[in-house]
């Protein structure tokens, strides 16, 4: 089992619609989660963090679930814009103060 | 804004080669690191460094080396390329040891190994 698991998509959505995806990690004692975002050719920005009672930022909102160990992403209101590929990234505990694992990534598409 | 710079967007060498992947960072980060990142898989990590001269090997570190001599370069060498090494490089730095702390990324390198 991957240490870091993500649905690769891609998810094929209609500008304005709701989109979530989910990604699930492996190792109980994780500490930090991110998402980042990925345009194609280019490198990975931060999306935003993951935080235990779950982050809001516009149209984005993370959460993250530890009984069920996955972590999701809800995108609203869908804007062209949107399409990337969307990396879950997982910092394992607190000895690994440097390494983050990192997924495959989710490829989103937004059709007009 | 931070910024992470890697010297080459494309680059081509040929097999046997030895290869000299340059990055810097301006904002006075403690932590570099070297990442690949090939089709379906993750970003892997070949190897990072903590702070000058300081090293440790990542996931992936067969083949490749790594140079730490001033806080903002963190240089990635292949010894002598091969194919097997054709990917997509990319930098990052982040700014203590501890903390949930982001990483910040070059634009990358697309390496070809001829």
């Amino acid at each position: 089992r991957k240490e870091v698991e993500q649905d690769p998509g891609p998810f094929n959505v209609p500008e304005g619609a709701t989109v979530a995806f989910n990604c699930t990690y492996s190792n109980s004692a994780s500490q930090s989660f991110f998402w980042y975002r990925q345009d194609c050719r280019k490198e990975p920005k931060l999306l935003m963090s993951v935080y235990s009672s779950g982050n809001e930022d516009g149209r984005f909102t993370a959460q993250l679930n530890r009984a069920s160990q996955y972590i999701s992403l809800l995108i609203r209101d869908s804007k062209l814009s949107d399409s990337a590929t969307y990396l879950c990234v997982v910092r394992p505990d607190m000895d690994s103060n440097y390494q983050l694992i990192w997924g495959a990534g989710t490829k989103l598409i937004i059709k007009p | 804004d931070v910024k992470v710079t890697q010297s080459s967007r494309y680059l081509v060498k040929r097999t046997g080669e030895k290869v000299f992947l340059e990055c810097v960072q301006d904002m006075d980060h403690e932590n570099m690191f070297w990442y690949r990142q090939d089709p379906g898989l993750g970003l892997r990590l070949i190897y990072f460094s903590y702070d000058v001269k300081m090293k440790e090997k990542g996931d992936i570190p067969e083949g490749y080396s790594v140079s730490r001599e001033k806080k903002e370069r963190f240089s990635l060498i292949l010894e002598s390329a091969s194919t097997n090494q054709t990917s997509m490089y990319l930098c990052a730095s982040s700014p203590s040891r501890t903390g949930n702390q982001p990483q910040h990324f070059g634009d990358g390198t697309r390496l070809s190994i001829l």
